[in-house]
């Protein structure tokens, strides 16, 4: 089955500076990919998602790219902020409604 | 107000009890799924259900047991076969949508956290 890898599982950054988080999948026939945020807490909730006919997406200070060749996604946020401080899960499907397979999560802290 | 509940957030049982965990959603949803979280483990799927009266086994579907006799009711019954229940186990539901590829937003529950003393 499906295998989503997350790294890194800890990452703190300077309010303002960028933050990066990587996932990789091992079925090529995934092809949705979305980013959950958790804050302390509380539920996840979805922030981002890309799907496979897609290479890049953004909204306002967050952005995934995705590379179908390596079979690996990325998070971006730019100018972090104190509230951008959660764990981030990216997670992976293939085609027909199959569940997500979620990776480990990130844990990233913005110091202000 | 549309959303998914989930009961009790906090449960405290005894070794070797079962114990059943609700979940209702008003979403009019048709897909619903049972998560269990854990430090440094991600979500990891147990159960999930497409359809009333079918759901199949996730990643770590032992000593664990569901049904789906109700579009809006998803309960997971832990069983004294779970060898560490101790976890926050969270629900979450989506829209089966036939003509795209994808399985599309999860809307999670607020969280139960078990704890087997």
């Amino acid at each position: 089955g499906e295998n989503v890898e997350q790294h890194p599982s800890t990452l703190s950054v300077q309010e303002g500076d960028s933050a990066v988080i990587k996932c990789t999948y091992s079925d090529s026939a995934s092809n949705y990919f979305p980013w959950y945020k958790q804050e302390l807490g509380k539920r996840p909730q979805l922030i981002i998602d890309i799907r496979s006919n897609v290479g890049e997406k953004k909204d306002q200070r967050i952005a995934v790219t995705l590379n179908k060749t390596a079979k690996h996604f990325s998070l971006h946020i730019t100018e972090t902020q104190p509230e951008d401080s959660a764990v981030y899960f990216c997670a992976a499907s293939k085609p027909g409604n199959t569940p997500l397979v979620f990776g480990k999560g990130t844990r990233l802290s913005v110091i202000a | 107000d549309g959303g998914i509940t989930q009961s009790p957030k906090y449960l405290f049982r005894k070794e070797g009890q079962n114990v059943t965990l609700s979940c209702e959603q008003n979403l009019n949803h048709d897909a619903m799924y049972w998560y269990r979280q854990d430090p440094g483990q991600g979500l990891r799927l147990i159960y999930y259900s497409q359809i009333v009266n079918d759901f199949q086994k996730g990643d770590i579907a032992e000593g664990y047991s569901v049904s789906r006799e109700k579009k809006e009711s998803f309960p997971l019954t832990v069983t004294s076969a779970q060898k560490n229940p101790t976890a926050f186990y969270l629900c979450a539901s989506s829209s089966v949508r036939p003509f795209v590829y994808d399985t599309g937003e999860l809307f999670f529950g607020e969280g139960s956290r078990l704890t087997v003393l």
